[in-house]
């Protein structure tokens, strides 16, 4: 099946590092881009940013350009999202999701990890 | 990078058609692709592309796009469409790869 499964809901406090992660299976992980995609509790969608697992080429969301840390290793076909020094204003549900189309990175992601839900308490 | 704007509300009528829409710069360059969201779930893609929907999906969804505009249309609105809607697209001012996201429609079916 083809699927990306992420990782479990996250409490850290104000300041703490935290890697979240994305495992793909059922496909050919370094053909297609993977991104991440923020949701705020009740709010919409935002796009993070995107990686090519095949040689690790990442393009960031001017708005998280130095604020996070996308990552994949290939050897383990997961994709990675980091935070050196977490802020309340990161609480959020986190999705990894993967385009439509091999080696392009394409706007139609049909395919979504069922979110990871961090949550950052003063 | 430029904005994709939706309305943030529109109800239907059950059985009734509705048009769900889309402005952005980037959508004269680049096709929008639509997402449905339901409470506790993540998004699933409903229509993409010039006319592409996705296995699985109904076919009552469907897209269609002029100048700066993108609209998804539900013909014959179902209690299960009810849902929040966005749009995204490439953003056509930056680089071609970066992507942004509309604000998102909440489409209430009454």
């Amino acid at each position: 099946e083809v699927q990306l499964v992420q990782s479990g809901a996250e409490v850290k406090k104000r300041g703490e590092s935290l890697k979240i992660s994305c495992k793909s299976s059922g496909y050919t992980f370094t053909r297609y881009w993977i991104g991440w995609v923020r949701q705020m509790p009740g709010k919409g969608l935002e796009w993070m940013g995107i990686i090519y697992p095949d040689d690790s080429d990442t393009r960031y969301s001017p708005s998280f350009e130095g604020q996070v840390t996308i990552s994949a290793d290939k050897s383990i076909n997961t994709a990675y999202l980091q935070w050196s020094s977490l802020k309340t204003s990161d609480t959020a549900m986190y999705y990894c999701v993967r385009p439509n189309a091999e080696a392009t990175a394409s706007s139609a992601y049909d395919l979504w990890g069922q979110g990871t839900m961090v949550t950052v308490s003063s | 990078s430029s904005e994709l704007t939706q309305d943030p509300a529109v109800s239907v009528a059950l059985g009734q058609t509705v048009r769900i829409t889309c402005q952005g710069d980037s959508l004269r360059s680049y096709y929008a692709s639509w997402y449905q969201q339901k409470p506790g779930q993540a998004p699933i893609l409903v229509f993409y592309g010039k006319n592409n929907r996705p296995s699985g999906i109904p076919d009552r969804f469907s897209g269609s796009s002029s100048g700066n505009t993108a609209s998804l249309t539900i013909t014959g609105a179902q209690a299960a469409d009810e849902a929040d809607y966005y749009c995204n697209s490439r953003d056509s001012t930056v680089n071609p790869r970066d992507v942004i996201f509309g604000g998102g429609t909440k489409l209430t079916v009454l």
